[in-house]
This record gives structure tokens, sequence and C-alpha cells, in this order.
């Protein structure tokens, strides 16, 4: 299986600055047939399912404002947000859908400093 | 508005069965993989299992491989989940997911509310 691993398991940020979390992935989750990763990060806040932030690593989804980004490839990658807000107080987490089973990180929890 | 909607939470015993199903709308179901992902209250994010567009290939996490079973019903927009065995350590919430595209190897893009399972004598 794939393990998947996220740092920080928390951090907090002021308001406007900008946060990094890690994601690193046990085996290369890079298709080379299609030079695609095989690499989602979700945001869940309290009481709600998660929701899709970035895909392929690094595709923002349809509604997601511009401040979130996704980077990285094959073992490695990074979702920042540019400028905190407060909406942006989550638990994030990523998933490698490359290989089943489709593991998820544990998880990086985002708050105010 | 794609919309996912589970049933068939409840309390079962240990060993016990449930059957959960999602239904599906605003979307054309038979275009799409879908998946159930569990996630105990509090903790972090479990996949459970995915099966194809056309039904076609299911996988399973090991932790439910055997006791598990995922199927689709197009002529219903159906997703199943049939739960045998059921253990204290499958308590969670269960939720139901569509992926992007047909391949079960694709991204989750949407996800239901969930729907509660409780494993307990």
């Amino acid at each position: 299986d794939i393990v998947m691993t996220q740092s920080p398991d928390s951090l907090a940020v002021s308001l406007g600055e900008r946060a990094t979390i890690n994601c690193k992935s046990s085996r290369s989750v890079l298709y080379s047939s299609n030079n695609k990763n095989y690499l989602a990060w979700f945001q869940q806040k309290p009481g709600q399912p998660p929701r899709l932030l970035i895909y392929w690593a690094s595709t923002r989804e349809s509604g997601v404002p511009d401040r979130f980004s996704g980077s990285g490839s094959g073992t490695d990658f990074t979702l920042s947000i540019s400028s905190l807000q407060a909406e942006d107080v989550a638990v994030y987490y990523c998933q490698q859908h490359y290989s089943v089973p489709f593991t998820f990180g544990p998880g990086t929890r985002v708050d105010f400093k | 508005d794609v919309q996912l909607l589970e049933s068939g939470g409840g309390l079962v015993q240990p060993g016990g069965s449930l059957r959960l199903s999602c239904t599906v709308s605003g979307f054309t179901f038979s275009s799409h993989a879908m998946s159930w992902v569990r996630q105990v209250p509090g903790k972090g994010l479990e996949w459970v299992s995915v099966i194809s567009a056309n039904g076609g290939d299911t996988y399973y996490a090991d932790s439910v491989k055997g006791r598990f079973t995922i199927s689709r019903d197009s002529s219903k927009n159906t997703l199943d989940l049939q739960m045998n065995s059921l253990r204290a350590e499958d308590t969670a919430l269960y939720y139901c997911a569509r992926g992007v595209s047909t391949s079960c190897y694709t991204p989750i893009e949407n996800w239901g509310q969930g729907t509660l399972v409780t494993v307990s004598s």
C-alpha cells in the first residue's frame, strides 16, 4: 500500500499570511503514460463532508479560490494558501488515487494564530 | 446540481449486516465511478471501496475485503454498499462520493453528507 504522510500535523497562521502543507507518498504517484500525478487535496470543515480543492496535484477545482494552489510531482507535494482567510480554517487531506487502496494522508489542521 | 444522498445507516450488533444506499441526481450516473469513504467522528478519512462507471471494476480496502460488497444500479441511480460481519471498528460516518470520470482511478469530485453506522452490542 502507498502510505501518505502530511506535515505539519497542524499549523496556526495569521490572517492574510501564507499557509503551506506538505504531503509525501511512499511511492511515486506519477503515471508515466499520461504524465499525471494521481494526487488530490481536500478541505474539510467541521460538520461538513470533504471538498475537492486540487486534483492531478495542481489543477484547481472549479469554484475554488485562486489563493489555493497545489504543486509537486512524484512523491512530494505541497498545498499552499497564499493569503489565509477566515473561511479557510479547516482540516486538509491529500489522497493518492494511483494505486488501490486509495489512501489518504492523516490530515493537517489549519487554524488562526 | 449534483446531489448524493446516503441512507441505511444505524445501530447494528457485531457480526450483523447493513446495506447502505446512495441515491444520486443532477448528473449522468453511468458516466462516473463511485466510491465509499468512511470517517470515524473526529478522525481522518479512510477509503473503503470504488466501482467503475460500468460496474465492471471494483476494489476494496483490505480492512473490508471479503465482508463488504459495492454495487450500482443505473436504472435506479443508486450506489449500494452491502456490509456483512460488521465489527466495532466499522463504526463510522460513511460517505458516498462521485469520481470525476468513468475510471476507478479518478479523483473524487463530490461527496454526500454521510450516513452514520454504529456497530455495538
